[in-house]
């Protein structure tokens, strides 16, 4: 059974990089598309954009400039940058695993709380 | 505001049924399949329903949904107290190339 678990800081400061990982379990990586998706208080979800296992990638066209994924198939992990953060960026982010067949998330990871402040 | 329209609220009390739409374009709900998530406070959405109507192992058949030109829905008949979550719709969107959510409909059982 595959899971998915988020890591990193819970605490960026405004104008800096969020970083975050997700690590892939009970299965490889090396299938299917992966993607991050954010959910800021009060608000409904977002996607932020999904990373093939080749490492092609598309994002969200409201945070294109902003977002870096990369994806490391060694340590089954893959990755999210948001650059020039503001306190708009302060969400839920959750990674999940994407079918190739639609808007098809499943499994997800439990979630982690990034919060921009200084 | 998000791609896909959804109610921001729906309520039905216990054994009633529910319905929850789910309005998008031409581009996405109106060639592509519909899926629905469930989402509980504190915990990871969960898949409902995928393929517009299928439901996943272990979905109580409660859950049905369909899908109508440009429009879904979600159905939850015999409402149940532990049914009161926030419910997404998504589907792809071939314009943008990747998935869109609706902003969800908080489902309140009275």
């Amino acid at each position: 059974q595959v899971q998915l678990q988020e890591s990193g800081p819970g605490l960026v400061k405004p104008s800096e990089t969020l970083s975050l990982t997700c690590t892939v379990s009970g299965g490889s990586i090396s299938s299917n598309y992966w993607s991050w998706i954010r959910q800021p208080p009060g608000k409904g979800l977002e996607w932020i954009g999904y990373i093939h296992y080749s490492g092609s990638t598309n994002y969200n066209p409201s945070l294109k400039s902003r977002i870096t994924m990369s994806i490391d198939t060694s340590k089954n992990q893959f990755s999210l940058k948001v650059s020039s953060v503001t306190a708009a960026d302060t969400a839920v982010y959750y990674c999940a695993r994407l079918s190739n067949t639609g808007a098809w998330f499943d499994p997800w990871g439990q979630g982690t709380l990034v919060t921009v402040s200084s | 505001q998000s791609v896909l329209t959804q109610p921001p609220s729906a309520s039905g009390t216990p054994g009633q049924r529910v319905t929850i739409s789910c309005s998008g374009s031409s581009s996405n709900i109106g060639v592509n399949t519909v899926y629905w998530y469930q989402h509980l406070p504190g915990a990871a959405p969960k898949l409902l329903i995928y393929n517009t109507n299928q439901r996943p192992s272990g979905v109580p058949d409660r859950f049905s949904g369909s899908k109508s030109g440009t429009s879904a829905s979600l159905a939850i008949s015999g409402l149940r107290s532990e049914d009161e979550a926030d419910y997404y719709c998504a589907a792809w969107d071939d314009s943008l190339y990747g998935p869109v959510f609706g902003g969800g409909t908080k489902l309140t059982v009275l």
